[in-house]
């Protein structure tokens, strides 16, 4: 198994563009989820889903869409980025809602 | 907003049990005390979770309180690959009953040689 899979590992975008970050995983889990981290922060949840087709807001849901339309993927949409939103982003995982979160190694986005 | 206290930094010396303590005093009867911890930049690394009893596994062992206001991770034998950014969390409610997990700013913690 892959495991948790997040492209791209660094991004830079300019203010007012869009883009997608990816999140594959392979272990067929039903929870997913994404989060932000801050320089020196902790990792706050952005949203987050049950179950393709379910999704719901974590903490900081501004500025970011997302869907679940297969139980592999979990796409995280910024739909016009701004320099607030620089900062890495990691994707999580889990068998269950109770199980485990497996990680993603991150994608580091710039926006200048 | 995170639902745990956690020192913010601790050191410990190579070969001795790190202790971390952790403070959820509002932690309700059916939520899980998690622990993840984070090298470098890398995404974060589960290692234990429990509800009551406490729980070893490889990598540690979790001592939760009678009450369950607080708790502590123990690495019995601490390495230099052990520093890093050690995360308590608490499950907190979401949609259809699923729950998610906040992080807070976590222990970090620096193992000397």
């Amino acid at each position: 198994n892959a495991g948790v899979t997040q492209t791209p590992k660094f991004q830079v975008l300019k203010t007012g563009q869009s883009m997608t970050l990816q999140c594959a995983q392979d272990m067929n889990h039903e929870y997913m989820s994404w989060y932000r981290q801050d320089p020196g922060m902790g990792l706050r949840l952005i949203h987050y889903s049950v179950g393709a087709g379910i999704t719901d807001q974590g903490e900081v849901p501004n500025g970011y869409n997302v869907s679940r339309s297969t139980t592999e993927d979990f796409p995280l949409r910024l739909l016009s980025a701004a320099p607030s939103q620089t900062s890495v982003y990691f994707c999580a995982s889990s068998f269950a809602r109770g199980s485990p979160l497996h990680f993603g190694n991150g994608t580091r986005l710039t926006v200048t | 907003d995170a639902k745990t206290t956690q020192p913010p930094s601790m050191d410990c010396a190579e070969g001795r049990a790190a202790n971390l303590p952790c403070n959820h005093s509002t932690i309700s009867g059916n939520e899980y005390v998690y622990w993840y911890r984070q090298i470098h930049s890398q995404g974060p690394q589960y290692i234990i979770h429990g509800l009551k009893n406490n729980e070893t596994n490889e990598m540690a062992s979790l001592i939760i309180t009678e009450d369950r206001k607080s708790s502590t991770l123990i690495l019995p034998h601490a390495t230099l690959r052990d520093t890093a950014v050690y995360y308590c969390i608490v499950r907190v409610p979401g949609i259809q009953g699923a729950q998610k997990l906040v992080f807070g700013q976590g222990t970090r913690l620096t193992i000397n040689p």
